[in-house]
């Protein structure tokens, strides 16, 4: 039961353009949601998050947005750099619960010079 | 501040012997959780401790997996009888979490890469 779901494994952008990573949820009960990137060889870091009583979160070149009627979220990355070449991780949570993260499957970004 | 440390970061061990994952939480985190990120997956939650306390163990294995978060010392992650299929990335992560506030931020550790032969 795949609750957070990255239908897209992998994204190439060009230097400069937007990178747009997509994310769906199946459950309602989720009140947070982050996204988190990964570098090989290193632990994933925490980029930026959202609660799920706003539809968008801006912090510097990030912004996430959320559509909770779609239960989608989106990560955008603007301008797009050759150092935000990694894997990005979304993941919801649940207020009350443990605080345990549950993760999509990554995508795979890769911002060409 | 080191952050969270994991050790060991490379694991080599045969089938039917045991792996022990050590992991430090960042100084004033009192809340540890485990995950497991098998080859091509996402992060997938294994369990979650406090101090001498296994609070939600929901998503570890029923058999061989155990996890320990003593009063003093790291938390570990010990797998009895590796096999095979237990070859991934463990990770670690801490935080401070309060319940009553937002969103769950949690610092990971670089990672315990376990490869059973």
């Amino acid at each position: 039961d795949q609750q957070v779901k990255q239908n897209s494994p992998s994204l190439s952008v060009q230097e400069g353009r937007i990178s747009i990573l997509n994310c769906d949820y199946t459950n309602s009960m989720f009140d947070y949601f982050l996204w988190y990137k990964k570098y090989p060889a290193e632990g994933p870091t925490f980029l930026i998050s959202i609660s799920s009583i706003k539809d968008k979160n801006e912090d510097g070149r990030f912004t996430v947005f959320l559509n909770k009627s779609a239960k989608h979220l989106s990560l955008h990355i603007v301008p797009s750099q050759p150092g935000d070449s990694a894997v990005y991780f979304c993941a919801a949570s649940i207020s009350g619960n443990t605080g345990k993260l549950i993760f999509g499957q990554g995508t795979t970004l890769q911002v060409k010079p | 501040n080191a952050g969270v440390m994991q050790n060991p970061r490379h694991l080599v061990r045969r089938r039917g012997q045991e792996a022990r994952l050590r992991c430090s939480p960042m100084k004033g985190h009192s809340h540890v959780y485990w995950y497991r990120q098998l080859p091509e997956e996402g992060l997938k939650f294994m369990v979650y401790l406090q101090k001498e306390n296994i609070i939600d163990e929901s998503g570890m294995p029923k058999e061989r997996f155990s996890a320990e978060f003593p009063k003093e010392g790291p938390s570990i992650l010990r797998i009895q009888q590796v096999v095979r299929g237990d070859s991934a990335a463990y990770f670690c992560a801490s935080s401070p979490y309060e319940q009553a506030s937002g969103a769950n931020v949690l610092t990971f550790g670089a990672g315990s890469r376990l490869t059973v032969l």
